[in-house]
This record gives structure tokens, C-alpha cells and sequence, in this order.
């Protein structure tokens, strides 16, 4: 069974610093999907970046990026400039190719607070 | 274009009582999954439905059941409560359509409802 781990259940980082969420999963497989979410403290979960695993190149948008390792089985998440606004829970989520479905499974979170 | 509604926001059952609970999902998505999030087990899936048929199902008793109608609104019922059924349950939406495409598709959340068992 595919599994998802973040190791850092808290960050923080200082508004306009880098910061860096780390995600390692397990799966046997070779064709999967990777994702982050961000669900603020409303709850609404929303897609921050994704990444198929059979691309190599990282996956970036705007101030966020991805260093995606498949022979390790790593993929962290990078915040470039840091706002206010990107205080909140950050899920890593894994879904397999494979099965065509929406089985996501998701790690346990890291809170990111940003400091002012 | 509206995002996925769910309703009620929140709710309070006591142990026994049966509840259901709503998701109409984005206009033209036909996919509709269920999450249930709690602080110790995290977010895990429930199920998912696509076309009114349900396509997968986590690791949950048979007390956790689902239907979707043609329009795509979807419902999920949990029977006979327990205590430990008290969390946040996500449905998400997407756009889903045949072969491996789709699996990367986004799926957007609703706010949740809130149950609390008592």
C-alpha cells in the first residue's frame, strides 16, 4: 500500500524567507501523480502544485517549486518569498496511475506559520 | 463559476442516530470523492463516485455508505454513530473522464461539515 510521511509537523518561517516542506512516500509503482495542497484555517483544501512522476523536470508555480526525487521517493515543496497568506496546513498526496480513480492519500500535514 | 458546496456546515448527532450529509460539486464535474479528516488519522478517503456509480472505496465499515444522482450532487450516509465518526468530511470534485488523463486532474474541495458526535 502506498504510503505518505512529513516528517516536520511544524515550520516557520519569516515573511520573504525560503522555506522547504519535505514529503517521502512509498509506493512500487511507476506511474503516480504527487501533490500539495494548502488548506488555510477556513478549511477550503485548495491545489497548490503537482507533478507526475514521469516527468523529470520539477514542477513550479509562481513562488512555488518542487524538488521531485523518484529514486528516493522525495518530494518537497519549496516557498519562495514567503507571504502571510501562505500560513496553513500543507498536505503532500500521492494517487496512482494506475487504477484511474481518486484514491488520493494524503500525509499528516505540516502547520507553516509565517512570521511578520 | 460556483466552487463545491456542501451542506450543513455543521452538525451535532448523538451516538445511534444516522446522518447525511451533502455535496453538489462544480458545474460539469461528474466526479465526486469523499474525505473524512480527523487530528489523528489525518485525511483519509472514503469513496468515489463518477456517473452515479460508486468507482472506489477506502477502508471504512459498511456504516459509511453513498449514492450520487444524474446531476452529480452526491450524499453520504453514516448510520448507527459513533463516537469516533466526530470530523471534518471533505468532498472534492473533478473532472473526470476515461483512461489515465484524468488522474492528474485537480480535485477541488468543499468547506466540509463539521460533525460532532456526542
Amino acid at each position: 500500500a502506498q504510503t505518505v510521511t512529513q516528517s516536520q509537523p511544524e515550520m516557520s518561517v519569516q515573511e520573504a524567507e525560503t522555506v522547504t516542506l519535505s514529503c517521502t512516500y512509498d509506493t512500487s509503482e511507476s506511474d503516480y501523480y504527487l501533490f500539495w495542497y494548502k488548506q488555510p484555517p477556513s478549511r477550503q483544501m485548495i491545489l497548490v502544485i503537482r507533478q507526475e512522476a514521469y516527468k523529470q523536470q520539477n514542477a513550479t508555480e509562481n513562488r512555488f517549486s518542487v524538488n521531485f526525487q523518484k529514486a528516493a521517493k522525495s518530494f518537497s515543496l519549496k516557498i519562495s518569498d514567503s507571504q502571510l497568506g501562505d500560513a496553513a496546513m500543507y498536505f503532500c498526496a500521492y494517487r496512482s496511475a494506475r487504477y484511474n480513480n481518486n484514491d488520493m492519500r494524503f500525509g499528516a500535514g505540516t502547520r507553516l506559520t509565517v512570521k511578520p | 463559476k460556483a466552487g463545491v458546496t456542501q451542506t450543513p456546515r455543521y452538525l451535532i448527532k448523538t451516538r445511534g442516530q444516522q446522518v447525511t450529509l451533502s455535496c453538489s460539486p462544480i458545474s460539469g464535474h461528474r466526479s465526486v470523492s469523499w474525505y473524512q479528516q480527523t487530528p489523528g488519522q489525518g485525511l483519509q478517503f472514503l469513496f468515489e463516485y463518477f456517473s452515479e456509480t460508486q468507482r472506489n472505496k477506502g477502508n471504512f465499515p459498511g456504516r459509511f455508505s453513498g449514492r450520487q444522482f444524474s446531476n452529480s450532487r452526491s450524499e453520504m450516509n453514516v448510520s448507527t454513530l459513533e463516537l469516533g465518526d466526530s470530523a471534518l468530511y471533505l468532498c472534492a470534485s473533478s473532472f473526470r473522464a476515461s483512461g489515465r488523463a484524468s488522474v492528474g486532474n485537480e480535485q477541488f474541495f468543499g468547506p466540509g461539515t463539521r460533525l460532532t458526535v456526542l
